[in-house]
């Protein structure tokens, strides 16, 4: 069965370094999603990408944050100038267009320190 | 704006026991509706879905929700317990007019007894 993969599982960083976060969805969707979980807290809607662009974004994605599809398999989140409080799990979604559910990947576990 | 509550963050049964977890939702517009569960350091998965028509829907599992529109509940309920069911589960909703960006409640963990 196909399903989301996501790399790393544990990305460890230094306040104020940039990461990537990479998500290969699966192969025949075409919505992708960013969503977020800091320990304890609800998991939290960070972006959504359709044909090539943002197509919402919470209050959450700011300037600091950004997406995209370099090729015709990865998605990827990039967080610059890391923050405290960005260390969290992060987790890639996808879904087919037309249809409302998401199938999500295994999540990266970010640690700012 | 949509919103999910999720009443009781932890929920303890015996196995072989009914489970019943409670979601009640706040949507301005026809809701789609969702169960995921987490199991330990894993991603979430999808348990079941409400779209259009049957408002019982059945997932994986042996899990299944019902959409009351009236009381704007989605419970999930499983007539008997296993020990595997022990997780974290979360509700959720979106709209059709949006990118379907899921809107999570807090999230419940179940606890099995054996």
């Amino acid at each position: 069965e196909p399903e989301v993969t996501q790399t790393p599982s544990h990305q460890v960083t230094q306040m104020g370094q940039e990461v990537i976060l990479r998500c290969v969805p699966i192969s025949n969707h075409l919505y992708f999603y960013w969503y977020r979980q800091i320990l304890g807290q609800k998991v939290e809607f960070l972006v959504s990408f359709y044909n090539n662009e943002i197509s919402e974004k919470s209050e959450i994605f700011d300037d600091q944050f950004s997406v995209e599809r370099p090729d015709g398999s990865n998605f990827t989140l990039k967080i610059r100038s890391t923050k405290l409080e960005d260390s969290a799990m992060y987790f890639c979604a996808s879904g087919l267009a037309g249809a409302p559910e998401q199938y999500f990947g295994p999540g990266t576990r970010l640690t700012v320190t | 704006a949509q919103s999910v509550t999720q009443l009781g963050s932890h929920v303890s049964v015996s196995e072989g026991a009914l489970v019943l977890l409670r979601c009640n939702y706040s949507s301005s517009v026809p809701p789609y509706l969702f169960w995921y569960v987490q199991y330990p350091n894993q991603g979430l998965q999808l348990l079941l879905k409400y779209t259009t028509g049957a408002t019982l829907v059945k997932g994986i599992n042996g899990f299944e929700a019902e959409f009351k529109k009236s009381e704007t509940s989605f419970h999930l309920t499983k007539p008997s317990a296993h020990m595997s069911d022990a997780a974290e589960y979360f509700c959720a909703v979106t709209r059709m007019d949006s990118s379907y960006k899921l809107i999570f409640g807090s999230g419940t963990r179940l606890l099995v007894r054996p």
